[in-house]
């Protein structure tokens, strides 16, 4: 089955400072990667998304890039801000699979 | 947030006593899952749903069974809870079976 491993599980940043996550997944035909942002005491929000026919996606201050061939993909967040703080998770599926498998996630902190 | 409630929010209980979580969509999506979640673990899926009647394992089901009679309604049953049990369940909806939709979470504390 697929096995998606994240990092860091912790990452603090100052306020304005680039943050980067890291997962890489095992099986290649994952196609679906959605990245959610989980805040204190609130549940998992989707922020971001990529398909695998897709190399980069932005949505203004987030983008997420993927490597298919190294099998890794990446969240990228410029000009951190302390409501950004919060536990960030990945996520792989196969199309018609519809069981992601989920990283353990990273807990971002952003100084002021 | 999309139409999903989760039902009770909080609840405490004994161990060895039955325990039944419910999950109620108003997206009228496919697919329903229940998931827990511990510091250290990230989401871990316990049971899913394909449909009405039709339901799986996932990684960590021992202990728990799961009943989907109706599009909107998915059970979760703790048959003899455990304090190994206590955590926060988390349900999800998906129409097309990729981008999940989570629940606002349920807080359960087995003593």
């Amino acid at each position: 089955g697929e096995n998606v491993e994240q990092h860091p599980s912790t990452l603090s940043v100052q306020e304005g400072d680039s943050a980067v996550i890291k997962c890489t997944y095992s099986d290649s035909a994952s196609n679906y990667f959605p990245w959610y942002k989980q805040e204190l005491g609130k549940r998992p929000q989707l922020i971001i998304d990529i398909r695998s026919n897709v190399g980069e996606k932005k949505d203004q201050r987030i983008a997420v890039t993927l490597n298919k061939t190294a099998k890794h993909f990446s969240l990228h967040i410029t000009e951190t801000q302390p409501e950004d703080s919060a536990v960030y998770f990945c996520a792989a599926s196969e199309g018609g699979s519809y069981i992601p498998t989920f990283g353990r996630g990273t807990s971002l902190i952003v100084h002021p | 947030d999309a139409g999903i409630t989760q039902s009770p929010r909080h609840k405490v209980t004994e161990t060895g006593t039955p325990v039944t979580l419910r999950c109620h969509q108003t997206e009228n999506h496919r697919y329903m899952y229940w998931y827990r979640q511990d510091p250290g673990h990230g989401l871990r899926l316990i049971h899913y749903s394909y449909g009405v009647k039709d339901t799986d394992k996932g990684e960590v089901s021992d202990g728990y069974s799961v009943s989907r009679s109706k599009t909107e309604d998915f059970l979760l049953t703790l048959e003899s809870a455990t304090s190994s049990q206590t955590s926060v369940y988390f349900c999800a909806i998906s129409g097309q079976g990729d981008t999940q939709y989570f629940g606002p979470g349920t807080r359960l504390t087995v003593l």
